[in-house]
């Protein structure tokens, strides 16, 4: 079956625009997480959804928002981009939030000047 | 607060020869743990987990070892192949939470 994809995969921004990111989880998986993945700071959780609701978030300032569709897709949305936003941001699904195993997209690389 | 880490940042093998990561965590309560496996352009790949009852677990070519007392994980890699060239992290996580705390990562390098 198919894989976690995301959309796009590259993206360049400039400061203070905004930015959605696309998430489609494996079929039949109802758990989305999101992460930023930077060489600094390596990889970090930034939010959880789950049956349409957010169940997590980390400590991401709130320009960094999402939501989950009830096809179970979800989207990211970062406001008044910084040059800091500048990172790797994965999309992992699971069959739900108990199930251990998390499967990853290739991640949206995003760049911002 | 508190963070999980990794003693080498890169590590070089030559094929065929054992691999041994370690990873530090500092979190006395996670009792959940998960190695990954990145290769470049990819998103991270689930390897082997272990949870905090277990101070061994195997899968194909790989062998997890948890150390409760001093807080410390490892990822065995068996017979290292160039395939298994990537970066690897661990994670821990306490059960129930679904919040996880990543290492920073070791690239492994393995020499044909």
């Amino acid at each position: 079956k198919a894989g976690v994809t995301q959309t796009p995969r590259y993206l360049i921004k400039t400061r203070g625009q905004q930015v959605t990111l696309s998430c489609s989880p494996i079929s039949g998986h109802r758990s989305v997480s999101w992460y930023q993945q930077t060489p600094g700071q390596g990889l970090q959780f930034l939010f959880e959804y789950f049956s349409e609701t957010q169940r997590n978030k980390g400590n991401f300032p709130g320009r960094f928002s999402g939501r989950q569709f009830s096809n179970s897709r979800s989207e990211m949305n970062v406001s008044t981009l910084e040059l800091g936003d500048s990172a790797l941001y994965l999309c992992a699904s699971s069959l739900s939030p108990a199930s251990s195993e998390q499967f990853f997209g290739p991640g949206t690389r995003l760049t911002v000047l | 607060g508190e963070s999980v880490g990794l003693h080498l940042p890169t590590l070089s093998v030559q094929e065929g020869d054992n691999s041994i990561i370690n990873c530090a965590y500092s979190n006395s309560a996670s009792d959940y743990f998960i190695w990954y496996k990145q290769e470049s352009g990819k998103g991270p790949q689930f390897i082997i987990d272990i949870r905090s009852n277990m101070d061994k677990r195997q899968g194909q070519r790989v062998t997890v070892l948890l150390n409760k007392t001093v807080k410390h994980l490892s990822l065995q890699i068996a017979a290292t192949q160039p395939g298994d060239s990537a970066v690897y992290f661990c994670a821990e996580n306490t059960l129930g939470s679904y919040i996880p705390t990543f290492g920073r990562g070791t690239s492994l390098i393995v020499h044909p």
